[in-house]
């Protein structure tokens, strides 16, 4: 079984438009919740980091973190072009511990 | 948000021969993490260092791998005898100054096996 499970898209929307990702994640250690955003060939960058259950937003970014349902969502308002990009979600199960990352999720915002 | 380097960008070498990727992490942390990714495929974890001392490898992290600190600032990745199956973009990441959930990655070298 996949530790970190996401629909690898690829995902078209609008620009302007809410755009909801999700990931299912299967093992009841992680305790950390990471979204990350990687382009072609590039490094993943840190987008939103969480402890726990919750959400937490960042400017038009809001991460939330279901552990009762194994589930993970990262939104975006108002999307645009430059939000273009695959997003990864991620766990660990404590603090310095390696990270289990999803397939990610392709997003195309269109102009 | 705090920077990771990586040197080369991309490197092509024939089967079998020796490679080794470059980090510069962030600075005055005593860990320090190698992962891989395979294209279209994801991000895997391959080992985490700790205080000059590895604290966990994947069962990736074969023979074929070593991890180095040859001065204070940097890190090293050596795979002695690449395989095509090597081929992949190699990611060295740093925790931030937080509770260490989070991990910094920086940019990344392609490795190409000929």
């Amino acid at each position: 079984q996949k530790e970190v499970e996401q629909d690898p898209g690829p995902l078209s929307v609008p620009e302007g438009a809410i755009v909801s990702l999700n990931c299912t994640y299967s093992n009841s250690a992680f305790q950390y919740f990471m979204w990350y955003r990687q382009y072609s060939r590039k490094g993943p960058e840190l987008l939103m980091y969480t402890y726990s259950s919750g959400n937490k937003e960042d400017g038009r970014f809001t991460a939330q973190v279901d552990k009762s349902s194994k589930y993970i969502s990262l939104f975006i308002r108002d999307s645009q072009p430059s939000d273009s990009a695959t997003y990864l979600c991620a766990s660990c199960s404590g603090g310095y511990q390696k990270v289990t990352f999803g397939i990610g999720t392709k997003l195309q915002v269109i102009p | 948000e705090p920077e990771v380097t990586q040197t080369p960008s991309h490197q092509v070498t024939q089967m079998g021969q020796e490679v080794i990727l470059r980090c510069v992490p962030i600075s005055n942390h005593l860990y320090f993490y190698w992962y891989r990714q395979i294209l279209g495929q994801k991000v895997e974890f391959l080992v985490s260092f700790y205080n000059n001392e590895i604290s966990e490898k994947s069962e990736i992290f074969d023979d074929q791998f070593s991890v180095e600190r040859p001065d204070g600032s940097n890190f090293t990745l050596k795979i002695r005898s690449t395989k095509l199956e090597d081929s992949a973009m190699y990611f060295c990441a740093s925790p931030g100054q937080g509770s260490g959930g989070e991990q910094f990655f920086g940019p990344g070298t392609r490795l190409t096996v000929l």
